[in-house]
């Protein structure tokens, strides 16, 4: 069985400070990570994946997400956060089959 | 292209009622997965369709059931409804691998007295 942790209900930063959201992961096989992102009333929106290559995956936004194969992470990075960052944040994992799980959310709130 | 779609954008339903949503995958996706989103539970898997058949199914009561068109588009149907079931439903379409992506419409959210 597959799972994702993120360990941290919410995440507060102020604006053009770096954003950090943790995500561990458990899974059988070559895990496929996934890092998305939703706004109020609004669906899932796709930031970044990482399937294979370098461990250091940059995605929309200004998002890029760090797989650590040892410690089984995929930790998302901004460098700069913005208020508009602000919103709930999803990791997901897939092996060989066609499951998504995904983690319980991390809420971002990045002040002014 | 176009994204994926999902129609009512909002229903209210009473208990005991059924309901029925659809979901219109983006052009060429064969594969369509649905996930109900609640504050208490998060997202969690229902079912999902390839090229008409059910492939993947969550822990979900038999009152949850899908299926998926010829042309890829699909309707999700929840009989008996429970207060319990009031949710955001999401649509997700994808190209056939598990290396692809997920694309989630904008959900429909079914509230049930």
């Amino acid at each position: 069985a597959q799972s994702v942790a993120q360990p941290e209900d919410q995440v507060n930063v102020a604006e053009g400070n770096p954003l950090t959201v943790k995500c561990t992961y458990s899974v059988s096989g070559n895990p496929y990570l996934f890092w998305y992102v939703q706004y109020p009333n609004r669906g899932l929106q796709f930031l970044l994946k990482y399937i294979t290559g370098d461990n250091l995956v940059k995605g929309s936004y200004g998002f890029e997400a760090e797989f650590n194969k040892s410690q089984t992470s995929f930790h998302l990075k901004k460098p700069s956060a913005l208020v508009s960052d602000s919103a709930l944040y999803f990791c997901a994992v897939r092996a060989n089959d066609y499951k998504l799980s995904f983690g319980a959310g991390t809420t971002v709130t990045v002040r002014a | 292209k176009a994204g994926v779609t999902q129609t009512p954008r909002y229903l209210i339903k009473t208990r005991g009622q059924q309901v029925t949503l659809s979901c219109s995958p983006i052009s060429g996706h064969r594969s369509v997965s649905w996930y109900q989103q609640t504050p208490g539970q998060g997202l969690q898997f229902l079912f999902e369709y390839f090229s008409e058949t059910q492939r993947n199914k969550g822990n979900f009561p038999g009152r949850f059931s899908g299926r998926q068109f010829s042309n890829s588009r699909s309707e999700m149907n929840v009989s008996t409804l429970e207060l319990g079931d009031s949710a955001l439903y999401l649509c997700a379409s994808e190209a056939d691998s598990y290396q692809e992506t997920q694309y989630f419409g904008p959900g429909t959210r079914l509230l049930v007295l």
